[in-house]
């Protein structure tokens, strides 16, 4: 079964300073992995995907995630945190066999950014 | 384009009540879902459906029902309402046979069950 694990519930930075939120995924198939972002009482936003093309993936608001097969990870970053991205990450896979959009979700990652 | 709506926004029930969580696309998409979110678990597939007449269960069913008779919408009943379904209510939406298209959400719906 298709899952992916997010390794940190809380992540807390500054303002501009890194971003580093980690996914592993488990598939036995090649997946598709998405990041998306939930602001505070918003609905969910595509932040990125990765498709296959490229390891590593741009996304919107300066955020870039790498597919690393051999780690089976697919971690999140973005250079320099904006008070603005405080917010619930989700890591999100969908196995690549299936001829529609199942998404399993990770638990979340909340992102706490401070001034 | 409105994208997917949802309604009601928020609303309490009793246990034991029935309700129908509302849920609507103009985007022409085949592929609708409900999801539900409670802290600390992420987002769970309850039902979805590939088309209009077609819909199959998600992670988590018990207690919901679903009926697709447009492309358009996908509302989901609750039957007889529980304190353990309490939690938040996302619709999607999204292409077929298109693993790679984005899909996309709803606002969400609160729902609260005393």
């Amino acid at each position: 079964a298709q899952s992916v694990t997010q390794l940190d519930s809380h992540v807390s930075v500054s303002e501009g300073t890194p971003v580093l939120l980690r996914c592993n995924y488990s598939s036995s198939y090649s997946p598709s992995l998405f990041w998306y972002v939930q602001h505070p009482n918003k609905g969910l936003q595509l932040l990125l995907k990765y498709t296959s093309t490229a390891t590593l993936v741009k996304g919107i608001n300066g955020f870039e995630a790498e597919f690393k097969k051999s780690e089976t990870s697919f971690h999140l970053t973005k250079p320099s945190a904006h008070m603005s991205d405080a917010a619930e990450y989700f890591c999100v896979v969908t196995p690549w066999n299936t001829g529609f959009q199942k998404l399993v979700f990770g638990t979340g990652t909340r992102l706490l950014v401070s001034p | 384009n409105a994208g997917v709506t949802q309604t009601p926004k928020f609303q309490v029930l009793k246990t034991g009540q029935s309700m129908t969580l509302q849920c609507a696309q103009d985007m022409n998409h085949e592929y609708m879902s409900w999801y539900r979110q409670d802290p600390g678990m992420g987002l769970r597939l309850i039902h979805y459906s590939v088309g209009a007449g077609i819909t199959d269960q998600g992670e988590v069913p018990n207690g919901y029902n679903v009926s697709r008779s447009t492309t358009e919408d996908f509302p989901l009943r609750l039957l007889s309402a529980a304190p353990s379904q309490t939690s938040v209510y996302f619709c999607a939406s999204s292409y077929r046979d298109r693993p790679l298209e984005t899909q996309y959400f709803g606002p969400g719906t609160r729902l609260l069950v005393l």
